[in-house]
């Protein structure tokens, strides 16, 4: 089955500390995103990635940080830097020509304590 | 960047009931999508529509895209439908093709 997965989908942490956020894709595409959706809130693009070893910052990349080593995967590490970390997650990938509907991951739900 | 404005932002139908989504847009865009995410988190995509109409079974969205604006018609509303309903909006480029999500419109359909 091809697909986008993310793991975990519950993750807790002490505040300070880097956490990571897996995302995997086997769909073959080039790009992948990352998202974060707050509570009443539309997702906003923390990072983007058009093809492997190579990506750019979204609207809200301050206190992330990420890699694009393999085409199939886009960790996102989370670092004591972000202010407000606690939030839902959303991983993405898509096709860069033909199509463009991303695929969406089924999120890592993050709780700083 | 694009602002993306979406109304009302909170529905709630009765079962077998009809209602419109609007979505409205502050620039040019030839990349418009409406998302419906579960309320499990989940979003799928349901239409690619940066202009004209289209229809998939009880659902159907129409974009004018001169006039900035896309409206998502749900018709004979099933409890399946309830969840979050997200507009999206960009401009397709070679370099990036990135979407900018309104905050979404919540929809509750009561049995």
């Amino acid at each position: 089955d091809g697909g986008i997965t993310q793991s975990p989908k519950y993750l807790f942490r002490k505040e300070g500390q880097n956490v990571t956020l897996s995302c995997e894709q086997n769909l073959n595409h080039d790009a992948m995103y990352w998202y974060r959706q707050d509570p009443g809130q539309g997702l906003r693009l923390i990072y983007y990635s058009q093809i492997v070893n190579d990506f750019q910052k979204g609207d809200i990349a301050e206190g992330y940080s990420v890699s694009r080593e393999k085409k199939e995967s886009f960790p996102l590490t989370v670092t004591s830097a972000q202010k407000n970390p606690t939030a839902f997650y959303l991983c993405a990938s898509q096709q860069t020509s033909g199509s463009f509907v991303p695929f969406f991951g089924p999120g890592t739900r993050l709780t700083v304590l | 960047g694009i602002q993306v404005e979406q109304s009302p932002p909170d529905l709630i139908l009765q079962e077998g009931a009809n209602s419109t989504l609007r979505c409205n847009f502050s620039d040019s865009v030839n990349n418009l999508q409406w998302f419906h995410q579960n309320p499990w988190g989940q979003l799928i995509n349901l239409f690619y529509i940066p202009s004209g109409t289209k229809q998939n079974g009880r659902l159907s969205a129409t974009t004018v895209a001169t006039e900035r604006y896309s409206l998502l018609y749900i018709s004979s509303s099933q409890t399946t439908d309830s969840g979050v309903y997200f507009c999206a909006v960009g401009t397709l480029r070679r370099a990036n093709s990135k979407l900018t999500f309104g905050k979404g419109i919540t929809l509750s359909v009561r049995p």
